[in-house]
């Protein structure tokens, strides 16, 4: 099955700078990846994602990069708010099946 | 649009019982996932219905079970529950026009085996 891999798992960073969490994937066959942010009590809130034939994707201060060659994508976030601070999760699915593998997750810091 | 509900979003049980959960998904959803989350081994995949069918399933043992109804609202059941059963569940909604369709996550229900 498939395999993801996030690092790293806590990050902080100051109020204003730029935020990046990498993944990996193992199954080739996977073409979705989307990101989850969670915050304490809540469930995942999806905040970004990108399907295989699209390299990149920005939504305002988020933005995900995806090398399927390599198979590994990344979220950048710039211009970090305190309000940035949760949980990210990335995660993979391939068209076989509407499961998500889930990453181990960040915990994200912005410190103001 | 309201999102996707789960009761009760608390439960405290006992060894030994067994425990229905309940996920309406959003309006027009057909597709229904579940996920288990715990601290040591993340969230993890259960179980998805579409059309009161079970599609798809993770690597959970047969305690484990759901069902989908016409309205699309579905349970999930876990029989004797064991300490290791406690976690958030979660379930998470698609309109599932693709299998790879975006999924819209619930509050979640923490579960609490004691």
């Amino acid at each position: 099955g498939e395999n993801v891999e996030q690092h790293p798992s806590t990050l902080s960073v100051q109020e204003g700078d730029s935020a990046v969490i990498k993944c990996t994937y193992s199954d080739s066959a996977s073409n979705y990846f989307p990101w989850y942010k969670q915050e304490l009590g809540k469930g995942p809130q999806l905040i970004i994602d990108i399907r295989s034939n699209v390299g990149e994707k920005k939504d305002q201060r988020i933005a995900v990069t995806l090398n399927k060659t390599a198979k590994h994508f990344s979220l950048h976030i710039t211009e970090t708010q305190p309000e940035d601070s949760a949980v990210y999760f990335c995660a993979a699915s391939d068209d076989g099946a509407n499961n998500l593998f889930f990453g181990t997750g960040t915990r994200l810091t912005v410190i103001p | 649009k309201a999102g996707v509900t789960q009761t009760p979003r608390y439960l405290i049980k006992t060894r030994g019982q067994q425990v229905t959960l309940s996920c309406s998904p959003i309006s027009g959803h057909r597709s229904v996932s579940w996920y288990q989350q715990t601290p040591g081994q993340g969230l993890q995949f259960l179980f998805e219905y579409f059309s009161e069918t079970q599609r798809n399933k993770g690597n959970f043992p047969g305690r484990f079970s759901g069902r989908q109804f016409s309205n699309s609202r579905s349970e999930m059941n876990v029989s004797t529950l064991e300490l290791g059963d406690s976690a958030l569940y979660l379930c998470a909604s698609s309109l599932a026009d693709s299998y790879t369709d975006t999924q819209y996550f619930g509050p979640g229900t923490r579960l609490t085996v004691l």
